[in-house]
């Protein structure tokens, strides 16, 4: 257990549609970051947040947007599904930065668009 | 900035040795190794730091060669366990990490 937590984990949903997928970070650590795996394909970078701030973006989709809360767990909303958003997407956490710390990967959240 | 690795895959039998190769066009600061299991999340294995440092985890090992931005993770001995797919993620500042394709490793009795 990373102490990472996603949810949902699984979730179908037709296009058009609108879905919000949400994460908690590990306790204390202040970096999130989100990610897109397609079947059997590699990591794609979405976008990072620190603190509250956004600090880096990817290859996100203008139809995708994310924040993350005072509370520190954030959110990445996707709009407008179309079939080639069906992915799994990955939230990490890591303490601060990257050059000292390891990133801790939640579990997935599982999004099937029909 | 995404950076490329090589092999795409490989197959061992176990106790047999690999390496994989990961290389970026930019300047990095550092490189990190995860291993990923077929339906499970990302595992960090180790980070490397600029400094040409070579760490270890057990029977596996890794460089980092920052004039040549390369780092090789070293697999000796292979087991079973370490069947998975393999990705480099190489950070270019604090912030982001960019993944590479991933090395799909398939080890045989």
């Amino acid at each position: 257990d990373s102490g990472v937590t996603q949810t949902p984990k699984h979730l179908i949903t037709a296009t058009g549609q609108r879905v919000t997928l949400r994460c908690s970070p590990r306790s204390g650590d202040l970096s999130v970051y989100w990610y897109q795996q397609s079947l059997d394909q590699g990591l794609q970078f979405l976008i990072q947040y620190y603190n509250g701030e956004e600090r880096a973006k990817g290859n996100i989709l203008e139809r995708f947007s994310a924040q993350q809360f005072p509370d520190l767990h954030s959110e990445l909303n996707l709009s407008s599904l179309e079939l080639g958003d069906s992915a799994l997407y990955f939230c990490a956490s890591s303490f601060r930065d990257l050059n000292t710390g390891e990133l801790f990967f939640g579990e997935g959240s599982r999004l099937t668009v029909l | 900035q995404q950076p490329v690795q090589s092999p795409q895959a490989v197959i061992l039998r176990e106790g047999e040795d690999a390496v994989i190769n990961c290389s970026s066009s930019k300047a990095l600061y550092s490189v990190h190794w995860y291993r990923q299991k077929h339906g499970e999340a990302p595992v960090f294995l180790m980070i490397l730091l600029k400094g040409g440092e070579q760490k270890g985890h057990d029977k596996i090992s890794a460089s980092f060669n920052e004039k040549k931005q390369q780092s090789s993770l070293y697999l000796t001995a292979s087991q079973l366990s370490y069947s998975g797919t393999y990705f480099c993620g190489t950070g270019y500042n604090n912030n982001d990490m960019r993944f590479g394709a991933g090395t799909r490793l398939t080890v045989k009795p």
